[in-house]
């Protein structure tokens, strides 16, 4: 089946500053998602991105499908940004969302 | 609040017991998808229903199962309980298939004593 590799697996940063986190995946897709798992648990849908550029406030993600990678941008850190990051894809011709092992963000005051 | 609910939000239960884990989607969602998280998996696809059809299974073991009711809930039930089965479950909808977006309910967090 398909691959979903995230990297880093860990991230610390200061409040303010800037990141990127990235999702390689292994075959085509069309669906892929980005989540942000807050510390009480919730999975929370930050875009749905299988190709081309997205934009929400502070976020951006960029998936470049024809090379088989996304980027998550966060700019500006705030605490409530910390969390673990997940990608998830979809195949072509599969019906599950396959998730990478996440990137867990710190960011501290 | 994505839309999807789940209950209970927490269950403590004893190994050899089943209990139930139910989901309403998001209003106009006809696909539902349950998924575990747990420490040494992370998170992984279960079963996918379709408007009361089963329409994709995933690492379901065969002590669970799963539906979908006329009103397009579902639930999840798990029998007996293993110390293994401790996770966080979430349910999901999307519009029709998976390569719509999926949202996330607030998930279920199973504890097996």
């Amino acid at each position: 089946g398909i691959q979903v590799e995230q990297s880093p697996p860990d991230l610390i940063l200061q409040e303010g500053a800037n990141s990127t986190l990235r999702c390689n995946f292994s075959d085509s897709v069309n669906n892929l998602q980005w989540f942000h798992q807050n510390p009480w648990g919730q999975l929370i849908n930050l875009f749905y991105i299988p190709s081309g550029t997205k934009q929400n406030g502070r976020l951006s993600a960029t998936t470049v499908a024809t090379e088989r990678y996304s980027l998550l941008y966060i700019s500006s850190s705030q605490t409530t940004d910390s969390g673990v990051y997940f990608c998830a894809v979809v195949s072509w011709g599969a019906q599950k969302l396959v998730f990478g092992q996440g990137t867990r963000l710190t960011i501290n005051p | 609040d994505s839309g999807v609910t789940q209950t209970p939000k927490h269950l403590i239960t004893a190994t050899g017991q089943r209990v139930t884990l139910r989901c309403s989607p998001r209003s106009g969602d006809l696909s539902v998808y349950w998924y575990q998280q747990s420490l040494d998996q992370g998170l992984q696809f279960l079963i996918q229903y379709y408007n009361g059809e089963e329409r994709a299974k995933g690492n379901i073991l065969e002590r669970f199962s799963a539906q979908q009711f006329p009103d397009l809930h579902s639930e999840l039930n798990l029998s007996s309980l293993e110390l293994g089965d401790s996770a966080l479950y979430f349910c999901a909808s999307s519009v029709e298939t998976s390569t719509d977006t999926q949202y996330f309910g607030p998930g279920t967090r199973l504890t097996v004593l």
